[in-house]
């Protein structure tokens, strides 16, 4: 199983662009890389997903290096409804199964 | 359509008692999950199904049982409660197993006395 570590949290104001990174130095050639984020008394939503590059949506942007040991997630010009936990996920996105491992995640705090 | 349904919403049980979590989707997915979170503490995952038939041991399977009729079903049983399984429970789904963008339900808040 591929681990991740983020950070545990991380505050912010409105507007600003806040970034999220997380380091899976054992990422396997197959695995593909997802956040998700979670509100207080929610199950978890997927925001993202990548495998290498540049991956971008209308809610967010994940960029990927060479190595693909670390992503970084990227919320533009955030708003208070982004206080949330996020978090980063790596799995096989192709027919094999894993047993994925959430962790803790960050938990973001947008202030005004 | 509604995706992931989890019953009942919450849920105040006796310890020693035998309690079921309904967990039903509409969207054909192969492979679903039972998670746990604790205060503070991010998801753990209980049981899993990676098709209709089988079923795995996740994270923290102790105290649980799950079982996988059909591909809509997946059920999680307490045989005899405990009050460290005081928790919130959520259910997910996706396509395939893995890598695969999951789907949660909105919950199940089990109190343990």
């Amino acid at each position: 199983l591929a681990k991740t570590t983020q950070p545990i949290s991380m505050d912010s104001y409105e507007g600003q662009e806040v970034n999220i990174t997380c380091s899976h130095n054992n990422i396997a050639t197959n695995d593909y890389i997802t956040w998700y984020q979670q509100f207080p008394s929610q199950g978890p939503r997927f925001i993202i997903q990548g495998y290498k590059t540049k991956v971008t949506n209308e809610v967010a942007s994940l960029f990927i290096p060479a190595d693909r040991k670390s992503s970084t997630l990227s919320l533009p010009r955030v708003s208070l409804s982004d206080t949330a936990v996020y978090y980063c996920l790596v799995g096989d996105g192709g027919t094999g199964f894993q047993k994925l491992v959430f962790g803790t995640g960050t938990r973001l705090l947008v202030s005004p | 359509i509604a995706g992931i349904t989890q019953a009942p919403t919450s849920q105040i049980l006796a310890a020693g008692r035998r309690m079921t979590l309904r967990c039903t989707q509409d969207m054909r997915h192969n492979a679903m999950y039972w998670y746990r979170q604790d205060l503070g503490l991010g998801l753990r995952l209980i049981h899993y199904s990676n098709t209709a038939g089988t079923t795995g041991k996740g994270e923290v399977p102790d105290g649980y049982s799950v079982s996988r009729a059909n591909t809509d079903d997946f059920p999680l049983t307490l045989a005899s409660a405990v009050p460290s399984q005081t928790s919130v429970y959520f259910c997910a789904s996706s396509v395939g197993g893995g890598g695969n963008i999951q789907y949660f339900g909105a919950g199940t808040r089990l109190s343990v006395l």
